[in-house]
């Protein structure tokens, strides 16, 4: 069975650094690719980049890009998502969610629960 | 980037009748779009994939068309389960895109 399980929720201060994970199982970690994807409560879904953790190919929409950085580990299948210095403005749901294989990369079929991030001062 | 235009924004309808969802790219995808629907304080479940394909375990009565820049999403006969907001997908180019969403609500 194909799982993603994502770290926990997070409350944060302006500022300070962070590091969510996201870990597959039940697949061939190495040959799909795993999206982040970001929804602030009651809104919807923006998309923000992805991984190919078999070569580390990553691409970023170009509105997350340089705020945000997406690694993964193969030898533990997790997927990471980072931030160096935290706004309120990241307060968030994010989604990591598997995306297809490195031809057909794009369409999520399995997604992780989120995780809640609080940004608040 | 390529912009998805999803319309109407909530669609009220009572069970057993049918939906009709619309997306609209900016440009052309081919046939690279898929739907999720996303039901309160759950995350997004894929519907359809590359316009028509039905994901594993998905009920019938979804079904997807359209290519090109035009593309329709249609709940055959409403259930009360089937109240969610949907949203579509592209993955012709990169950026990836989300449509803004439609809202489903049963009467």
């Amino acid at each position: 069975e194909v799982q993603l399980v994502q770290s926990g929720a997070e409350v944060k201060k302006p500022g300070e650094s962070l590091k969510i994970s996201c870990k597959g199982s039940g697949y061939s970690f190495t040959t799909y690719w795993i999206g982040w994807v970001r929804q602030v409560p009651g809104k919807g879904l923006e998309w923000m980049g992805i991984i190919f953790p078999g070569n580390s190919d990553t691409r970023y929409c170009p509105s997350f890009r340089g705020q945000v950085s997406i690694s993964a580990d193969t030898s533990i299948t997790t997927a990471y998502l980072q931030w160096s210095s935290l706004k309120a403005s990241d307060t968030a749901i994010y989604y990591c969610a598997r995306g297809g294989t490195i031809a057909a990369g794009g369409t999520f079929d399995y997604w992780g629960r989120g995780s809640l991030v609080t940004v608040s001062s | 980037e390529i912009v998805l235009t999803q319309s109407p924004a909530t669609l009220s309808l009572s069970p057993g009748e049918r939906a009709t969802l619309s997306c609209r790219a900016s440009q052309s995808l081919s046939i690279y779009l898929a739907w999720y629907q996303q039901k309160p304080g759950q995350a997004p479940r894929l519907l359809i994939y590359d316009a028509s394909n039905r994901a594993t375990g998905i009920p019938a009565r979804f079904s997807g068309s359209g290519s090109g820049t035009d593309f329709t999403l249609t709940i055959s006969s409403l259930e009360p389960e089937d109240s969610a907001v949907y949203y579509c997908q592209q993955r012709s180019t990169w950026p990836l895109t989300f449509g803004g969403g439609t809202k489903v609500e049963i009467k």
